[in-house]
C-alpha cells in the first residue's frame, strides 16, 4: 500500500507566496526526506528530517515533524518561478533500507 | 561528471520484446537501486543492492531481473515485455550507513511499450 499521501496534490501560486505542501505516513520512520523533480528529470534530495528533530530549515524550507500524528510538512518561502516542479516526500522506514514516495505535490509558480 | 547515468533515456519496443537499460553511479556508493515511476507519478521501490547483493526484491514480476557486475553498475533487464510495463525508470544510489539514506537519482528511462 502506499505509504506517503500527499496534499495537495496541485498547488499554483503566485511569485512572492509561500508554498506548503503536507505528507502523512503509517509507519514508524527513521527520518522522512523531502525531494523535487522537474519536468522530465530525476529526483533531487532536498532535505532530509530525523525522527527525533520536530524542525529544520534550509535556506527557504522549512520541514517539520509530527511523529505523533505521522504527518510532515514543507514550506517554501518567497516562491520563484524556478521552484515550479513535484515534491514528493519519502520515509525512510523502521527496519527498511529503502525509501518509501508519497504520490507528490505538483507545485506551479506563476511568475 | 555525472553522478549516476542511466542509458537509454527513451525506450521504444514492441510488446514481447527483452530490454536493458543500464545505470552506473561514479559517487562511490555502495547501495543502488531501480524504482518504477507510472503515469501518475507514484514512485515505487523495484530492487535494491548493496555491494553486489540483492537487498530489495518487492513484488516485481520475475520477468524484471537486476544484474550487478560491480557496485558502480545496476543494469535492469526485462523479458517478454508488456504493455503495463511502460513507465519511467529511475535508477539511483546511496552510501548506506546509519539512518541517512539520502539518494542520488539518474535522469530516468522512459520505456513505452506499444
Amino acid at each position: 500500500s502506499q505509504q506517503g499521501e500527499e496534499d495537495p496534490q496541485a498547488l499554483s501560486i503566485q511569485e512572492g507566496e509561500n508554498a506548503t505542501m503536507n505528507c502523512s505516513y503509517k509507519t514508524s520512520i527513521n527520518n522522512l526526506q523531502w525531494y523535487r523533480q522537474n519536468s522530465g528529470r530525476g529526483l533531487v534530495h532536498l532535505i532530509l528530517i530525523r525522527s527525533n528533530e520536530r524542525e529544520k530549515h534550509s535556506g527557504r524550507l522549512r520541514v517539520t515533524l509530527d511523529t505523533s500524528k505521522k504527518s510532515s510538512s514543507l514550506l517554501i518561502t518567497a516562491s520563484r518561478a524556478a521552484d515550479t516542479a513535484s515534491y514528493f516526500c519519502a520515509t525512510l522506514d523502521t527496519g527498511r533500507r529503502a525509501l518509501t514516495f508519497g504520490s507528490g505535490t505538483r507545485l506551479q509558480v506563476q511568475p | 561528471d555525472t553522478a549516476v547515468s542511466q542509458t537509454p533515456k527513451y525506450l521504444v519496443t514492441q510488446m514481447g520484446n527483452d530490454k536493458s537499460i543500464k545505470c552506473e553511479q561514479n559517487l562511490g556508493h555502495d547501495t543502488m537501486y531501480w524504482y518504477k515511476q507510472d503515469s501518475k507519478k507514484f514512485l515505487k521501490i523495484m530492487f535494491s543492492y548493496n555491494n553486489k547483493e540483492l537487498i530489495i526484491n518487492e513484488t516485481v514480476p520475475n520477468r524484471f531481473s537486476p544484474k550487478s557486475p560491480d557496485k558502480a553498475h545496476l543494469n535492469l533487464h526485462i523479458n517478454s515485455l508488456e504493455l503495463g510495463d511502460s513507465a519511467v525508470y529511475f535508477c539511483a544510489s546511496s552510501a548506506l550507513g546509519g539512518d541517512y539514506n539520502e539518494q542520488f537519482f539518474g535522469p530516468g528511462t522512459r520505456l513505452t511499450v506499444l
